[in-house]
């Protein structure tokens, strides 16, 4: 079965600073890879994705991951953090029948 | 849409009693899950089904029994309620089990006392 790993639990960045959050995962196959995005209270909600093609994937809010087969990893990046993006962090990695999430990276954000 | 939808947000259960948590999607997604997330564990899958009639057990499933007799519906049942079950629960439904977008529900936070 496929795993993931989010080694940072807890990230602090100064609004305007850029931001890297990383993944790893373990999969023998090429898997989907996905990014979301839980605001305290709420449920979360999808980033973007990567299936195939270009391992530089655009999502929303500004946010980009690339997709490095060598490293089986699947970082997050965003060149200037905002306030609002204070969250939770996860990445999943998906297969044809089963659905693995990180334990989540938590994003603070400095004035 | 509404999408996935959740009831109730807040719970409060002595040991011992039995509740149900409600889900459900409009969007006619086969595949629906139910998570708990706990701190510093992410998201743990407690039992799917992947269409009307089929579910099945995931990482976490004893304390816990669903159903799903239409394809809108996945409610969780928790048989005999232990503060162990305190937690955050998420619904999710999708195309699929591992190839498309979860849709999420906005949890429900249970606490058992």
């Amino acid at each position: 079965a496929q795993s993931v790993t989010q080694p940072d639990i807890h990230i602090t960045v100064s609004e305007g600073a850029s931001l890297e959050l990383r993944c790893n995962y373990s999969y023998g196959a090429t898997p989907y890879l996905f990014w979301y995005v839980q605001s305290p209270g709420q449920g979360l909600q999808l980033l973007l994705k990567y299936f195939s093609g270009d391992t530089l994937v655009q999502g929303i809010k500004g946010f980009e991951a690339e997709f490095k087969r060598s490293q089986s990893s699947f970082n997050l990046r965003k060149p200037s953090v905002h306030w609002s993006d204070a969250a939770e962090y996860f990445c999943a990695v998906g297969s044809n029948n089963d659905m693995r999430f990180g334990a989540g990276t938590r994003l603070t954000v400095k004035p | 849409n509404a999408g996935v939808t959740q009831t109730p947000k807040f719970q409060v259960l002595k040991t011992g009693q039995s509740m149900t948590l409600q889900c459900a999607q409009d969007m006619n997604h086969e595949y629906m899950s139910w998570y708990r997330q706990d701190p510093g564990m992410g998201l743990r899958l407690i039992h799917y089904s992947v269409g009307a009639g089929i579910t099945d057990q995931g990482e976490v499933p004893n304390g816990y029994n669903v159903s799903r007799s239409t394809t809108e519906d996945f409610p969780l049942r928790l048989l005999s309620a232990a503060p162990s079950q305190t937690s955050v629960y998420f619904c999710a439904s999708s195309y699929d089990r591992g190839q498309h977008e979860q849709y999420f529900g906005p949890g429900t936070r249970l606490t058992v006392t």
